[in-house]
């Protein structure tokens, strides 16, 4: 069964760092396109981008390119999402979701979901 | 900044048929936008539905279904069940980033 484990809630500052994780089990985690997906309080899903952890070649939305970074560790099957310094409008769910496999790299799968909160 | 539309809201009777539809900003969807199609109820995850225009994934219900319709992408319930109530995105590929439509709410009243 095709698992993704992301972690806890988060509460940072602004201008604080931090990286949230997505561990992947239940297939080859090396073999299947993983992304990230914003949704703000009451607002749409909102694509960010998808790392391919096989050899980590990594696409962005325009909107989301610069701000984030999203990267693999194949040795422990996770993927992260990173921020270098958090501003309040990041108070976000953040979904990892990985590419059902179906000859596109659209998501199938999904995580339980990460709330990052960033307030003063 | 290419937008994808969807209708804000829509509302069905229980046992009804209606038709959620996904337009872009940069014309008619074809079926080389991939349009892929998720249910997401309140306080859950998304859950896939429809993935290249009309393929169900293996656990998505029989009334689920999708399609294109008059150059934008359609997804039809048909038999409409109260369990049925919930958001609806579509998402569609544009050579390498992929954009989301800003959701229709689903009444079932």
């Amino acid at each position: 069964e095709v698992q993704l484990v992301q972690s806890g809630a988060e509460v940072k500052k602004p201008g604080e760092s931090l990286k949230i994780s997505c561990k992947g089990s239940g297939y080859s985690f090396t073999s299947y396109w993983i992304g990230w997906v914003r949704q703000m309080p009451g607002k749409g899903l909102e694509w960010m981008g998808i790392i391919y952890p096989g050899d980590s070649d990594t696409r962005y939305s325009p909107s989301f390119q610069g701000q984030v970074t999203i990267s693999a560790d194949k040795s422990i099957s996770t993927a992260y999402l990173q921020w270098s310094s958090l501003k309040a409008s990041d108070t976000a769910m953040y979904y990892c979701a990985r590419q059902s496999g179906t000859g596109t790299t659209a998501p199938g799968y999904w995580g339980q979901g990460t709330l990052v909160t960033v307030s003063s | 900044q290419t937008v994808v539309t969807q209708e804000p809201s829509l509302t069905v009777s229980p046992g009804g048929t209606v038709t959620l539809t996904c337009a872009s900003s940069t014309g008619a969807v074809t079926s080389g936008y991939y349009p892929n199609w998720f249910q997401q109820k309140p306080g859950q995850a998304p859950r896939a539905l429809i993935y290249s225009t009309s393929n169900k994934h293996s656990w998505t219900p029989a009334r689920f279904s999708g399609s294109l319709l008059g150059g934008k992408a359609a997804l039809t319930l048909s038999g409409v069940q109260p369990e049925d109530e919930a958001e609806y995105y579509c998402l569609l590929y544009y050579g390498g980033p992929w954009v989301f439509g800003g959701g229709t709410k689903l009444t079932v009243l």
